[in-house]
């Protein structure tokens, strides 16, 4: 079974600051996809960034990127230039790779606000 | 193109009684699956559908159950309700095979209370 693990609770950063989210899993699996989805006050939950682990280079999505650290299990989510729009919750997950899977497996969460 | 939709957005029931959730996947998407968001538990897995049948099932008892049409929009259905299934319910779609991602699409949510 996959464990997803996000040890901080909540975070606060200053707008227009850099801040980094932590995510560490557990896995047997070798082939699988890492997503960090963000679950604003509103509640739809949205894709921020996705990661294949299989490829060597980290994600990058416009102010958003990662550090994919496979041997290390590690996952963080770095954002850069941060808006007050950034303020939500921010779920690390897991999926094993597989075109009949859409099982995700979630950390806990993290609460960031964004201060103006 | 639509998003994923659900409903109802918010219902209420007492201890007991069964209560069913609707979601309507995007157009195209033809595997729905559905997770349980609890403050304690955070976000759990419940089951995935795909082409009407079940294919992936989390570790919720038998209470819990689901369906989906051949429209490919599911349902969900929670029977002799507890107090603990008090959560917020999150449908998620997604494209399959050859643009298959991994990527969910999720909808707004059903928040049930259970008095």
């Amino acid at each position: 079974a996959q464990t997803v693990t996000q040890s901080q609770p909540e975070m606060s950063v200053q707008e227009a600051e850099t801040v980094t989210l932590s995510c560490t899993y557990d896995t047997s699996e070798n082939n699988y996809y890492l997503f960090w989805y963000k679950q604003p006050p509103s509640r739809q939950m949205i894709l921020v960034i996705r990661q294949e682990a299989y490829k060597q280079q980290n994600a990058t999505e416009n102010r958003f990127s990662v550090n994919f650290q496979k041997a290390a299990k590690s996952f963080s989510l770095k954002i850069s230039d941060s808006q007050l729009g950034d303020t939500a919750m921010y779920f690390c997950a897991f999926m094993k790779h597989s075109g009949a899977n859409s099982k995700l497996t979630f950390g806990k969460g993290i609460t960031l606000s964004v201060r103006p | 193109k639509a998003g994923v939709t659900q409903t109802p957005r918010y219902l209420i029931k007492t201890r007991g009684q069964q209560v069913t959730l609707s979601c309507s996947p995007i157009s195209g998407h033809r595997s729905v699956s559905w997770y349980q968001q609890t403050p304690g538990q955070g976000l759990q897995f419940l089951f995935e559908y795909f082409s009407e049948t079940q294919r992936n099932k989390g570790n919720f008892p038998g209470r819990f159950s689901g369906r989906q049409f051949s429209n490919s929009r599911s349902e969900m259905n929670v029977s002799t309700l507890e107090l603990g299934d008090s959560a917020l319910y999150l449908c998620a779609s997604s494209v399959q095979g050859e643009f298959y991602t991994g990527e969910l699409f999720f909808g707004e949510g059903s928040r049930l209370t259970v008095l």
